[in-house]
């Protein structure tokens, strides 16, 4: 079965400390990835996304993810982390082939960022 | 814009009972998912509704079933409540099925928990 994994449960940086979390998943096809993030108190939102092209993705609020292929990972990653990144990220793929359109998420990280 | 509602924000059931939750999807947008999450995990895909017809199915026993409305608005049914069915129940709207429309826009959810 498909699955995708985040090794990084909690992770606490100071602000701007830099950030990689990882995401790694099991599908041997072609996949769509995605991360979303969820603030306190709020909905879940997409940060990033990849389909194609470019396997290094920048998203939303100086967030950038690569893609690697034969790793079978999708880290995000943000150079300088400020108090306001603090929220859960959960990394979500879509397999294109066969299980249609479902979306297989993470466990989610908890990233604290301490002022 | 209206964004993507769920209702009711919280509900308490008893094991063996019936539950219908509510999700009204963002203007424009014909695809809705649901996924449930339970605490500590990620979202796990239930089903997808796309112009009124199912649309793909995660591993999700038959009393777990949907409804999508002309008005793309859907439902949720849960059929003989068990313990383990406690959880988030998010739903997600997209402008439409296919590569297009995988940007999803998720609710803030609907908790249920089952005594």
């Amino acid at each position: 079965a498909q699955s995708v994994s985040q090794h990084n449960h909690h992770v606490i940086l100071s602000e701007a400390a830099s950030l990689e979390l990882g995401c790694n998943y099991s599908y041997g096809g072609t996949v769509n990835l995605f991360w979303y993030v969820q603030y306190p108190g709020q909905h879940l939102q997409l940060l990033l996304k990849y389909f194609s092209g470019d396997p290094l993705v920048k998203g939303i609020k100086g967030f950038e993810a690569e893609f690697i292929k034969s790793k079978f990972s999708f880290n995000l990653r943000k150079p300088s982390v400020q108090w306001s990144d603090t929220a859960e990220y959960f990394c979500a793929v879509n397999p294109r082939e066969g299980t249609g359109n479902q979306f297989y998420f993470g466990t989610g990280t908890s990233l604290t960022v301490i002022p | 814009e209206t964004g993507v509602t769920q209702s009711p924000t919280h509900l308490i059931k008893t094991r063996g009972q019936q539950v219908t939750l509510r999700c009204s999807s963002q203007s424009g947008h014909n695809t809705v998912s649901w996924y449930q999450q339970a605490l500590g995990q990620g979202p796990q895909f239930i089903f997808q509704y796309y112009r009124e017809e199912e649309n793909g199915r995660g591993n999700f026993p038959p009393r777990f079933s949907g409804l999508q409305f002309p008005n793309y608005s859907s439902e949720l049914n849960v059929n003989a409540l068990e313990l383990d069915d406690s959880a988030l129940y998010l739903c997600a709207s997209s402008l439409t099925a296919g590569l297009d429309g995988l940007e999803q826009y998720f609710g803030p959810g609907t908790r249920l928990t089952v005594t």
